[in-house]
């Protein structure tokens, strides 16, 4: 099983310019998350899905759009980069709500806007 | 708002020997749930072990252990025997039973195994 992917593994872009970010997990998992990942900060929640076709908002989500089409991918669009952009970032998925059952991640995506 | 306290920014430990990465929280609900994860440098988070809050034995997964003191809100890490395979930074985190979705990680520490 391939678990958790999250393409591309790398990438720069330059202010303004626009990007989207895949994740897909092939475990049938209701739920997916990202998250970014900033020095000395840990992780922070951006936004989330319970379910295809539903997505919510986290606890950092400006900037940032979200959809889930399909149950298995969930998209992270950035319609125009800021340098304050410039992360790690996580996808996640579960089966139920994180807590009850574990949440696997992706490798991560670093991001540089410059 | 929850939130996490890791006060070890870095540790280091020689092999075959223990340590402990401390962890402190701050919630004023009853339910919960509390993780340690680990990411090497290959990135990759890796859930380490998990403690649900209404439970009163400690968690144990192998040579990882969690000293839980609901009380205190406090949530050690205790690896015996380390292994260079565990250098890695370790996060602790929160997410409550009810309402929101959102993990609250610790901002890691740092652990360093030496040979």
């Amino acid at each position: 099983n391939a678990g958790v992917t999250q393409t591309p593994k790398f990438r720069v872009l330059k202010t303004g310019q626009s990007m989207t970010l895949l994740c897909a997990q092939d475990m049938n998992h209701e739920y997916m998350y990202w998250y970014r990942q900033d020095p000395g900060m840990g992780l922070r929640l951006i936004h989330y899905s319970v379910g295809e076709g539903t997505t919510a908002k986290g606890e950092v989500p400006d900037g940032y759009n979200v959809s889930r089409l399909k149950k298995q991918n969930f998209l992270l669009g950035l319609e125009s980069a800021a340098p304050s952009q410039t992360s790690v970032y996580f996808c996640a998925s579960s089966y139920f709500r994180t807590g009850r059952t574990e949440a696997f991640f992706g490798q991560g995506t670093r991001l540089t806007v410059v | 708002a929850q939130t996490v306290t890791q006060s070890q920014p870095e540790m280091s430990v020689q092999e075959a020997e223990t340590v402990t990465l401390s962890c402190t929280y701050d919630t004023s609900e009853n339910n919960y749930y509390l993780f340690w994860y680990k990411q090497p440098p290959s990135r990759q988070m890796i859930l380490v072990i998990r403690q649900e809050a209404y439970k009163q034995q400690n968690a144990t997964e192998n040579r990882f252990s969690v000293n839980f003191q609901k009380a205190a809100k406090s949530f050690s890490l205790k690896i015996s025997d380390s292994q260079l395979g565990d250098t890695a930074m370790y996060f602790c985190a929160f997410m409550s039973e009810g309402g929101s979705e959102k993990l609250v990680f610790g901002k890691g520490t740092k652990l360093t195994v030496n040979p």
